[in-house]
């Protein structure tokens, strides 16, 4: 596709539940980052994801979080036993090259709103 | 280890007066800095960037920027505030080396109010 997309864009679920967030990156782009966008909070390293190097996964903020890509290209963030407080938006972006200052910049989606009550 | 500050979570400014936005960054290496704006129900979009070279880089919508290493800023400037500017900003830093290789780090975001 022309840009980053994400799905669901908006996901409701109870306290407990599990919940798989999707990121489609843009054909070709070699790196993917997830962010956290909670309010007050700004924007939070997840992620991240260059090549078929192993993931930086320093930002996850607990065991209840996992993320992967296959083939290089979907990812997929995993929240398991969701909490309250795991209440954001989570955001996508895709870069051509792992340095986001060389070959270009970050591409972001749209992101998924997820709501946990 | 990089970290980067924004002066003022929000900024209030008339259409038509100057914009100023804050930003500060750590660094253990060169650092690449970017601005990004996101408006309501939005993904991020970049508006600047600089890398090396020229330090007062411009952007997109009659926005630039002043890198100063000597003061470690990276803020962002707009002559005139038009309605549209209206949004939230983002400051960031990526080390060009080091255990943050590559990684963007955002600072908290200013939310940016136009009055006509």
């Amino acid at each position: 596709g022309a840009g980053v997309s994400q799905s669901p864009s908006n996901k409701v679920t109870e306290k407990g539940k599990d919940v798989e967030l999707r990121c489609d990156p843009i054909s070709g782009h070699t790196a993917l980052y997830w962010y956290r966008q909670s309010l007050g909070q700004g924007l939070e390293f997840l992620i991240y994801f260059q090549g078929n190097s192993a993931p930086d996964k320093s930002g996850l903020p607990s065991d209840r979080f996992s993320a992967e890509r296959t083939g290089g290209s979907v990812s997929t963030l995993t929240i398991q036993r969701t909490q309250q407080e795991d209440s954001a938006v989570y955001l996508c972006a895709s870069s051509s090259s792992g340095l986001a200052g060389t070959a270009g910049e970050l591409f972001f989606g749209e992101g998924s709103r997820l709501t946990v009550l | 280890a990089q970290s980067v500050t924004q002066l003022g979570s929000h900024v209030s400014v008339s259409e038509g007066a100057l914009v100023l936005l804050r930003c500060n960054y750590s660094s253990s290496v060169p650092p690449y800095l970017f601005w990004y704006v996101q408006y309501p129900n939005q993904g991020l979009q970049l508006l600047l960037k600089y890398t090396t070279g020229a330090t007062l880089v411009k952007g997109i919508n009659g926005f630039e920027a002043e890198f100063k290493k000597s003061e470690t800023s990276f803020h962002l400037t707009k002559p005139s505030a038009h309605m549209s500017d209206a949004a939230e900003y983002f400051c960031a830093v990526s080390e060009t080396g080091g255990t943050s290789y590559g990684k963007l780090t955002f600072g908290q975001g200013t939310i940016l109010t136009v009055h006509p």
